[in-house]
């Protein structure tokens, strides 16, 4: 089956710093990887998604992410963090099932 | 694009009641839908899935159970809830591997 993990249940960052979420998947198939954000009790709404395209994926509010095969990771970055970007981050892996699997979720802190 | 409609938003229900949570969803035919449960600090937990009219797939043995009668309609149920069934209940639609999933605003469910 395929899975992801993130790495980090809590990240803390500055105003204006980088801002780096990890997330490694496995998969038996080529993967389709996607970051979600969810603010505080809403549903989620997609930031961006690879699917075997560009391995270096935009998406919405800035933030990007890097599908690597060798590291099977699929980072998501943001060079200046905002405050509005407070949130929890998911990530997720669909398989061949059409499950959509996310990972356990990483709440991002931003402190001015 | 698509809109999940999920209801109501939250809900306080004792102990050994029944649930009846609804999901429709708009701007797409035959997607297939999904009920997540998320519970603080454990990410989101796939409950069921359906890829099409009376098919159900359940990935976690438990308390509840699920019914598509319409190809737009998804519902989860319970006849007897337990304190455990308490959480944060997400409906989503997803079409395909390479697309993006939808989802509802959530529900949350308080079982005193």
């Amino acid at each position: 089956a395929q899975s992801v993990t993130q790495l980090g249940s809590h990240v803390s960052v500055s105003e204006g710093a980088l801002v780096l979420l990890r997330c490694n998947y496995s998969s038996s198939v080529p993967p389709y990887l996607f970051w979600y954000v969810q603010y505080p009790n809403q549903g989620l709404q997609l930031l961006l998604k690879y699917t075997s395209a560009a391995t270096l994926v935009k998406g919405i509010n800035g933030f990007e992410a890097e599908f690597k095969k060798s590291e099977t990771s699929f980072h998501l970055t943001k060079p200046s963090a905002h405050m509005s970007d407070a949130a929890e981050y998911f990530c997720a892996v669909s398989d061949p099932g059409y499950a959509l699997n996310f990972g356990k979720g990483t709440s991002l802190l931003v402190t001015p | 694009s698509q809109t999940i409609h999920q209801w109501p938003a939250t809900l306080v229900q004792p102990v050994g009641s029944p649930l009846s949570l609804e999901c429709t969803v708009e701007g797409t035919s035959n997607p297939n839908l999904y009920w997540y449960r998320q519970a603080a600090g454990r990410g989101l937990q796939l409950l069921f899935y359906s890829v099409g009219i009376g098919q159900i797939s359940s990935e976690v043995p438990q308390n509840l159970s699920a019914s598509r009668p319409q190809d737009r309609q998804f519902i989860l149920s319970s006849k007897k809830l337990l304190l455990s069934d308490s959480g944060f209940y997400l409906c989503a639609a997803f079409s395909g591997r390479n697309t993006e999933a939808f989802f509802g605003q959530g529900t949350r469910l308080t079982v005193v």
